[in-house]
């Protein structure tokens, strides 16, 4: 299966700053997915990423707060823009090589 | 489009007792199923997934799992309990689409499993 290197693994950040978190899969995946955990919660899908295109966001997320880049088959970023303390999360990737999804080890962000 | 619903938020157990949580999911086609555990401060880690075949499926760390289609649900089991389960389980479902990558895990909302002795 598929290991995730996932970065940084915590952050505590300002309100009003940005936070870009980076996902590295060691082989090719044709699809990640981006997820949010808030505290005491299950996990949310914020979007799916596909190379070559632009990220697809479920209800409730929009790209101007959670922008995602997804430049080769191996790797992506989700940025989280103009935090608050409501982004407090931790935010995770995952990758389904098909089928058997893994995940990244998860960012624990805190914004104060 | 698919839902879970995992029918106990909290499920207070006595060590070497033993312990189901229990997992309905909702699908208009055929899905996988899958089972993680998240340790306190930890990430998310597999225990068991179904994708065909033989409805009982076996896991790590002695737990199992049995899917019914009828039923629609897909119960976690352990016959015997230690400390060291204490965590929170997530249910999970994504399509079923013949083992090329597809659409993203739908996870319930947790239970979370405390074993005291």
């Amino acid at each position: 299966s598929a290991v995730i290197s996932q970065k940084p693994s915590r952050d505590i950040c300002q309100r009003g700053t940005s936070l870009t978190i980076q996902c590295q899969v060691d082989s090719q995946v044709t699809m990640m997915f981006w997820y949010r955990q808030q505290p005491g919660q299950s996990l949310t899908l914020i979007a799916t990423a596909n190379q070559g295109s632009e990220a697809t966001y479920e209800s409730g997320f929009v790209i101007d707060k959670f922008p995602i880049s997804r430049p080769n088959l191996t790797f992506s970023t989700l940025t989280v823009s103009n935090m608050s303390p409501e982004d407090s999360s931790i935010y995770l990737c995952s990758v389904d090589p098909g089928p058997g999804y893994t995940f990244g080890s998860g960012t624990r962000l805190t914004v104060v | 489009a698919q839902s879970v619903t995992q029918l106990d938020s909290q499920v207070p157990v006595f060590e070497e007792a033993p312990v189901e949580l229990r997992c309905n999911y909702s699908s208009s086609v055929s899905v996988y199923l899958f089972w993680y555990v998240q340790y306190p401060n930890q990430g998310l880690q597999l225990l068991l997934k179904y994708l065909s075949g033989s409805t009982l499926v076996k896991g790590i760390n002695g737990f199992e799992a049995e899917f019914n289609k009828s039923q629609t649900s897909f119960h976690l089991r352990k016959p015997s309990v230690h400390i060291s389960d204490t965590a929170e389980y997530f249910c999970a479902v994504s399509p079923a689409r013949g083992g090329q990558a597809g659409t993203a895990l739908i996870f319930g909302k947790g239970t979370t499993l405390s074993v005291s002795s």
